[in-house]
């Protein structure tokens, strides 16, 4: 069966400092990961997915099919990079799997 | 352009009692999805439809129906509310599939079933 594991529920850094919000996975097909965002008071939104192979907003993420990880990761927070962070596993044609999320705090 | 809204934003239900939850979409998108976040869970999809007249199961469809009957309408509809059934619901819209678009969420139904 699937399954989308974020293992930190909260994470906070100070602002400046790097970033990763974890995601491993555990899919039995052709994996393909999203990674979503909601901001405070906002709706949930699409960040980036891993075909795309972009980086929006400064964040990356590479997915690494031996170790089954496909990890947000920011170099240098920035304030507003607080907001609730979740990774999804499309299976299927229009099954988007989700985790659990992160909570990330930037402190100022 | 109001994107996808949902309607109503809050709703108390008394065991066994139905409902529908409306989403609309103003963008022309082909495809619409139900999905429910309980506290502390990622969002699980309960149906879709990838156009109008069409409905599809997603991972947790039962106790639950849907419609598609105009292209920017998915109706959700709960016929004998659970508790287990208490949760927030969002409605999403793409142009195509995940795979292939993006897809736009709505701002979510908080449904309680007492």
């Amino acid at each position: 069966a699937q399954r989308v594991t974020q293992p930190e529920k909260l994470l906070s850094v100070f602002k400046g400092a790097p970033v990763e919000l974890k995601c491993n996975y555990s899919y039995s097909g052709s994996p393909e990961l999203f990674w979503y965002v909601q901001y405070s008071r906002q709706r949930l939104q699409l960040l980036l997915r891993h075909i795309s192979r972009e980086s929006i907003k400064g964040f990356t993420a590479d997915l690494n099919k031996g170790e089954t990880s496909f990890h947000l990761k920011k170099p240098f927070a920035q304030e507003e990079d607080s907001a609730m962070y979740y990774c999804a596993l499309l299976t299927g044609a229009n099954n988007l799997f989700f985790g659990t999320g992160t909570r990330l705090t930037v402190i100022p | 352009n109001a994107g996808v809204t949902q309607t109503p934003k809050f709703r108390v239900l008394k065991t066994g009692q139905s409902m529908t939850l409306l989403c609309a979409q103003d963008m022309n998108h082909e495809y619409m999805y139900w999905y429910r976040q309980d506290p502390g869970m990622g969002l699980r999809l309960i149906h879709y439809s990838v156009g109008e007249g069409t409905t599809a199961k997603g991972e947790v469809p039962d106790g639950y129906n849907v419609s598609r009957l105009k292209k920017q309408n998915f109706l959700l509809g709960l016929e004998s509310a659970a508790p287990s059934q208490t949760s927030v619901y969002f409605c999403a819209s793409s142009i195509q599939g995940i795979g292939t678009d993006t897809q736009y969420f709505g701002p979510g139904t908080r449904l309680t079933v007492l």
